[in-house]
C-alpha cells in the first residue's frame, strides 16, 4: 500500500515569487506520481505526471516537479506564480500494477498581489 | 463523451430525502471512482468500479450510501435519508484501466447541500 503526505496545508505567496509545494510518499514498490490542480468550484485537472525516465517532469501552466527516489519526494515548483495559480493542489501516487491512486490531503496555494 | 459528465451540478435537498447523483464517464474508460470532498477538506474515497462490478466499497461511509454502474458506463450514487453531514461536493473520475499511468479524468462534481 502507498501513502502520500503533503506537508503544507496552505502556502501563501506573493505574485511573481517562486513556489514549492511539497509531497512525500511511501511505497514498497515502484510508483507513478501525479500532481492535480483544483480551481474553485471545479473538478481536478492533471498538471503533470512521472512514470519513468527523466526525473524532472514539466507540466501545464509552467509547473514542474522532480522525482527524488532516495528522498521519496515529488515536489511541485513554479519559478514565478500568477494570481490565476490560486487553487488547491493534490499529489497522488499509484503502483505500476494498475491499482488506484492514493491522494494527499491537498495544499491550498494562495497567490497575493 | 469528451469528458466526465456529472449531474446535477448543484442539488439542494431537505434532510431525510433521498438523492441520486449521476456520473457519465469517458467512453471506453473501464474504471470509475467516486470521491467526496467536504468544505476545505481533501478527497475522501467512496467506491471504485471496474466495469460493472465494485471490487472496493470500503469508503462508503454508511449503509445509506450505495452506488451502481450499468453497461460498464453510467454510474449512480444514491444517498438515502440524507443528513446535514452529507453536504459536500461529490466527484466522479474515470480511467482507461485501473489507474496505471493514465491517471484519472475528473468531472466537475455535484455540490450537495442538505438543509
Amino acid at each position: 500500500a502507498q501513502s502520500v503526505t503533503q506537508l503544507d496545508s496552505q502556502v501563501p505567496v506573493f505574485e511573481e515569487a517562486p513556489v514549492e509545494l511539497r509531497c512525500n510518499y511511501s511505497s514498497s514498490v515502484s510508483v507513478y506520481l501525479f500532481w492535480y490542480v483544483q480551481y474553485p468550484n471545479q473538478g481536478l485537472q492533471l498538471l503533470l505526471k512521472y512514470l519513468s525516465g527523466s526525473t524532472l517532469v514539466k507540466g501545464i501552466n509552467g509547473f514542474e516537479a522532480e522525482f527524488n527516489k532516495s528522498q521519496t519526494s515529488f515536489h511541485l515548483r513554479k519559478p514565478s506564480v500568477h494570481i490565476s495559480d490560486t487553487a488547491e493542489y493534490f499529489c497522488a501516487v499509484t503502483d505500476n500494477a494498475g491499482n488506484m491512486l492514493t491522494f494527499g490531503g491537498g495544499t491550498r496555494l494562495m497567490v497575493k498581489p | 463523451g469528451a469528458g466526465v459528465s456529472q449531474s446535477p451540478s448543484n442539488k439542494v435537498t431537505e434532510k431525510g430525502k433521498d438523492v441520486e447523483l449521476r456520473c457519465d464517464p469517458i467512453s471506453g474508460h473501464t474504471a470509475l471512482y467516486w470521491y467526496r470532498q467536504s468544505l476545505g477538506q481533501g478527497l475522501e474515497f467512496l467506491i471504485y468500479f471496474q466495469g460493472n462490478s465494485a471490487p472496493d466499497k470500503s469508503g462508503l461511509p454508511s449503509d445509506r450510501f450505495s452506488a451502481e454502474r450499468t453497461g460498464g458506463s453510467v454510474s449512480t450514487l444514491t444517498i438515502q435519508r440524507t443528513q446535514q453531514e452529507d453536504s459536500a461536493v461529490y466527484l466522479c473520475a474515470s480511467s482507461y484501466s485501473g489507474g496505471t499511468g493514465d491517471g484519472y479524468t475528473f468531472g466537475s462534481g455535484t455540490r450537495l447541500t442538505v438543509v
